[in-house]
């Protein structure tokens, strides 16, 4: 199953709302995750099922979306979220989308 | 907390084997199905091979079938894949990661090169 990513880069300023987007392929029935990757680090899950948010991650990350439409929301971006974001669908063995970069503005 | 500790990367040349360790602690090594994912050099996410959580059943990507055996030591909490023939675009950063649905824990991750 396809997953695309977009923007593939966006720059946004500390405070702002964000969102980013993921869309599969075909239906994957909301098994759907969100990753954040800092440089030089490991992927950490935020999301699982498409909008339960794992033990740890500040509640500012949110996500939304259901079938093959999904949304990842940061409600005021701070210095620590720049990062790249991934989806992954795991309804159909497992694939990655391409990533958002984000970066400050 | 939760631990996954890779080992056993390095520069190798096409064609030759190695084989990657992942310690697991903080955990029931036992009750989980566990996974290797990849990351070549600027690129994205690629699933590589999951075992189940006895071993009784494992899967890979088509590019790296016949090639890769992933395995695990439940008495020793530990993961392995072994890599066979290896190709250039096996170089990657491979992470160990549990898998329990998604990953919901990886390790730091550990640099193959594969070059003559």
């Amino acid at each position: 199953i396809q997953m695309t990513q977009s923007p593939s880069l966006l720059s946004a300023s500390v405070g702002d709302r964000v969102t980013l987007s993921c869309k599969a392929g075909q239906n994957i029935n909301n098994y759907l995750a969100w990753y954040q990757q800092k440089l030089g680090e490991a992927p950490k899950l935020l999301i699982y099922n498409a909008n339960s948010l794992q033990t740890g991650i500040p509640s500012r990350f949110s996500g939304s979306g259901s079938g093959t439409d999904f949304t990842l929301t940061i409600s005021s971006l701070q210095p620590e979220d720049v990062a790249t974001y991934f989806c992954q669908q795991y309804n159909s063995w497992t694939t990655f989308g391409a990533g958002t970069k984000l970066e400050l503005k | 907390e939760v631990q996954l500790v890779e080992s056993g990367g390095g520069l190798v040349q096409p064609g030759r084997s190695l084989k990657l360790s992942c310690a697991a602690s903080g955990f029931t090594f036992s009750d989980y199905n566990m996974a290797w994912v990849r990351q070549a050099p600027k690129k994205g996410l690629e699933w590589v091979a999951t075992i189940s959580y006895d071993g009784s059943s494992t899967y890979y990507r088509d590019s790296v079938k016949g090639r890769f055996t992933i395995s695990r030591d439940n008495a020793k909490s530990t993961l392995y894949l072994q890599m066979d023939s290896l190709r250039s675009e096996d170089t990657a950063t491979y992470y160990c990661a549990r898998r329990a649905g998604p990953f919901d824990y990886w390790g730091q991750g550990v640099m193959v090169t594969v070059s003559s």
